[in-house]
């Protein structure tokens, strides 16, 4: 198992919108749609953001939305916020496990 | 409210084991799965491996396999991760996630930072 690909790091200015890519294989985001995103802010746990690769849980702003075309899952943030500004990180079922994907740093300018 | 509380931090040296825990406070333990994750520092997550309490159904991911030991006790409502020899490399912040299924890993233990060094 391979750890997702995203890219290091997408920056923004409040309020525009910024997209992760989270690519991985049909072994993994391709193959199921257990795609969840998670939010980490510098020395807290993660947050669940997404599940299912389009659900929110309750409480999760709807300017967060998910979606996913192949073996690539994509995280949207919309109406950046300054509270926005921390790291996100996806994360597959991989058929008997799970993976995370490598995580992405978002600045917001 | 805080559902998965973790055990404190460790200082241990190379060679000796450790077992850390994860209590889980809320209702259905048996019914979810619990998985740890590691986090060295300035690094990415990576998912260690994952108990069902309920039947102790345990997978591990092939880079821990063989190098640490998930067990739950449901008596007690909770879960473990153990090392039988530490390394240096081995020093990081754990974290436990309580999940349903598909991934829906919605609560999250404040991490356990374990330090290894002679």
């Amino acid at each position: 198992q391979s750890a997702l690909t995203q890219p290091r790091s997408v920056s923004g200015s409040p309020g525009q919108s910024v997209t992760i890519s989270c690519t991985g294989t049909s072994s993994d985001v391709g193959g199921y749609e257990y795609v969840s995103w998670y939010q980490q802010h510098p020395g807290k746990a993660p947050k669940l953001l997404i599940f299912d690769v389009t659900k929110r849980p309750s409480g999760v702003p709807d300017r967060f939305s998910g979606s996913k075309s192949g073996n690539t899952a994509s995280l949207t943030i919309s109406g950046l916020q300054a509270e926005d500004e921390a790291d996100y990180y996806c994360s597959s079922y991989a058929g008997s496990l799970y993976v995370f994907g490598t995580g992405t740093e978002v600045t917001v300018l | 409210e805080v559902q998965l509380v973790q055990s404190g931090a460790e200082v241990k040296k190379p060679g000796e084991s450790l077992k850390i825990s994860c209590k889980d406070s809320g209702y259905g333990f048996t019914s979810y799965w619990i998985g740890w994750v590691r986090q060295m520092p300035g690094k990415g997550l990576e998912w260690m491996g994952i108990i069902c309490p309920g039947d102790s159904d345990t997978r591990y991911s092939p880079s821990f396999q063989g190098q640490v030991t998930i067990s739950a006790d449901k008596s007690i409502g909770t879960a473990y991760l153990q090392w039988n020899s530490l390394r240096a490399s081995d020093s990081a912040m754990y974290y436990c996630t309580k999940c349903g299924g598909g991934g829906i890993c919605s609560d999250w233990g404040q991490g356990t930072l374990v330090t290894v060094s002679s």
